[in-house]
C-alpha cells in the first residue's frame, strides 16, 4: 500500500526567504505526486503535479517541486516566501491514473515579517 | 465555471443525532469523492464514486455512514447516528476520469458535542 510522510509538522520561515517542505512517499510502482495547500478553513488547492517526463515540475504561486526517485522524495521549493503563503501543505501519492491519492500529514507554514 | 459546492459549511448536532451533507460537483466530473479530515491531519479516503457507482467504500463505516451519488451528479453523505469521534471535517472532491486532478469543495465542519 502507498504512504506519504511529512516529517515536518510546523515550519516558520521569515518573509522573503527560501522555503522547502519534504515529503517521502512508499510505492511500489511510478508514482503520481502532488502538492496541494489548503488555507484556514478552505479547501485543498492543487500547487502542481507530477506524472512522467521532467523531475523538476512548476507550480502555480511560484512554487516548485522536484522528484527523485532514487530518495523516494518530492520536495516542495519556493525560492522566496510571501506572506500569504502561511496555510497547510499536503503531499499525496496517486495510483489509478492519478485517481486515488493518498495524503501525508500535511505541514503547516507559518511566515514571518 | 462553478467549483465543487458543499453545504453545509458548518454543523453543530448532539451525539446520536443524524446529520446529512451535500456535495455538487465540477459539471462534467466523473469521478466524485468524499474525503475526511481530522483536526491537524491530511485528508483520508471515505467513498469514490464513478458516475453513480460506488467504486471504493472499503473505509466508509457502514455500520452509521452512508453515501449515494443518485443520477451520477450530486451526492449526499449521511451519519446516523453521529458520535463524538465524528466531529472532523468532511470534503468533496471530483475530477474528469484519467486526469489525475482533483477539485475540492470547501468542506463541511461537523462538530458533535
Amino acid at each position: 500500500a502507498q504512504s506519504v510522510t511529512q516529517p515536518d509538522i510546523h515550519i516558520t520561515v521569515s518573509e522573503g526567504a527560501s522555503l522547502e517542505l519534504r515529503c517521502n512517499y512508499s510505492y511500489g510502482a511510478t508514482p503520481y505526486l502532488f502538492w496541494y495547500v489548503q488555507s484556514p478553513g478552505q479547501g485543498l488547492q492543487l500547487l502542481l503535479k507530477y506524472f512522467s517526463g521532467d523531475t523538476l515540475v512548476q507550480g502555480i504561486k511560484g512554487f516548485e517541486a522536484e522528484f527523485k526517485r532514487s530518495q523516494s522524495s518530492f520536495n516542495l521549493r519556493k525560492p522566496s516566501v510571501h506572506w500569504s503563503d502561511a496555510a497547510e501543505y499536503f503531499c499525496a501519492v496517486g495510483h489509478n491514473a492519478g485517481n486515488m491519492l493518498t495524503f501525508g500529514g500535511g505541514t503547516r507554514l507559518m511566515v514571518k515579517p | 465555471e462553478a467549483g465543487v459546492v458543499q453545504s453545509p459549511r458548518y454543523k453543530i448536532i448532539e451525539k446520536k443525532q443524524p446529520v446529512a451533507f451535500w456535495c455538487n460537483p465540477i459539471s462534467g466530473h466523473n469521478t466524485l469523492y468524499w474525503y475526511l479530515q481530522n483536526l491537524g491531519q491530511g485528508p483520508e479516503l471515505l467513498i469514490r464514486y464513478e458516475n453513480e457507482e460506488a467504486v471504493d467504500d472499503s473505509q466508509l463505516p457502514k455500520d452509521r455512514f452512508s453515501a449515494e451519488r443518485l443520477k451520477g451528479v450530486d451526492s449526499t453523505l449521511k451519519i446516523q447516528p453521529a458520535e463524538l469521534g465524528d466531529s472532523a471535517v468532511y470534503l468533496c472532491a471530483s475530477s474528469l476520469r484519467r486526469t489525475g486532478e482533483l477539485f475540492f469543495g470547501e468542506g463541511s465542519r461537523l462538530t458533535v458535542l
